[in-house]
């Protein structure tokens, strides 16, 4: 496809149990990030990986957060042990090269735990 | 700490209007500053975007102006159209870094 896409685009879950997002960049493209936003609100930087390697994990809120990108291109957040306040729209991007070129973003992944 | 100051929250314009969104920054090391524009269901798309080496960058009816000793930087949409109809987001960035820090959004309504 021409875009970024993340699936799945909704996910329902139980309080406790680990769910994996996952985000296919435009082809190419070497730099990946996650954000998440809430309802009412700007995205919020979580990580991001130039080609495999993760550059910037500051943004992840805690341990039960993780990312990975095994081979520079598909990458999946991985939340363990969820919890309500993880209820956010889970955002994915990416760009050229990265530098402040511009990033592509997906349609998100709807995140709700029940 | 909210290092992007966006306002106002929503706007509401006619058609053919001057729609103006403002953003303040605190951060002096940002130097990247760019627009989004999001509709209903959608991810953010890139607008458009300056770096503080300039004042004023126009790209159809979309212009930022940016005011380096202010810190503040705002978009003006000319001739605002009724699918100009979205929320709009700043953000910046500060060179090494590749994270964007975004405002909270304006919800942008323009009435035919």
């Amino acid at each position: 496809g021409a875009g970024v896409s993340q699936s799945p685009r909704y996910k329902v879950t139980k309080r406790g149990q680990d769910v994996a997002l996952r985000c296919d960049p435009i082809s190419g493209h070497v730099s990946l990030y996650w954000y998440r936003q809430a309802l009412g609100q700007g995205p919020e930087f979580l990580t991001y990986f130039n080609y495999e390697a993760q550059q910037d994990k500051s943004g992840l809120p805690n341990d039960r957060f993780s990312a990975e990108r095994p081979e520079g291109s598909i990458s999946t957040l991985t939340i363990q042990r969820t919890e309500q306040r993880d209820s956010a729209m889970y955002r994915c991007a990416s760009s050229e090269t990265g530098g402040n070129q511009p990033q592509h973003f997906g349609d998100g992944t709807r995140l709700s735990i029940l | 700490q909210q290092q992007v100051k966006q306002s106002p929250q929503s706007l509401i314009v006619q058609k053919g209007g001057i729609s103006i969104i403002n953003c303040a920054y605190e951060n002096t090391a940002f130097d990247y500053f760019p627009w989004y524009q999001q509709f209903p269901g959608k991810g953010p798309a890139l607008l458009i975007a300056i770096r503080p080496d300039v004042s004023e960058k126009k790209e159809g009816r979309f212009t930022i102006s940016f005011n380096k000793s202010a810190k503040q930087f705002s978009l003006h949409i000319m001739d605002s159209q009724p699918g100009d109809s979205a929320t709009y987001f700043c953000a910046a960035s500060q060179g090494g870094s590749e994270k964007l820090v975004f405002g909270k959004g304006t919800k942008l309504t323009v009435n035919p």
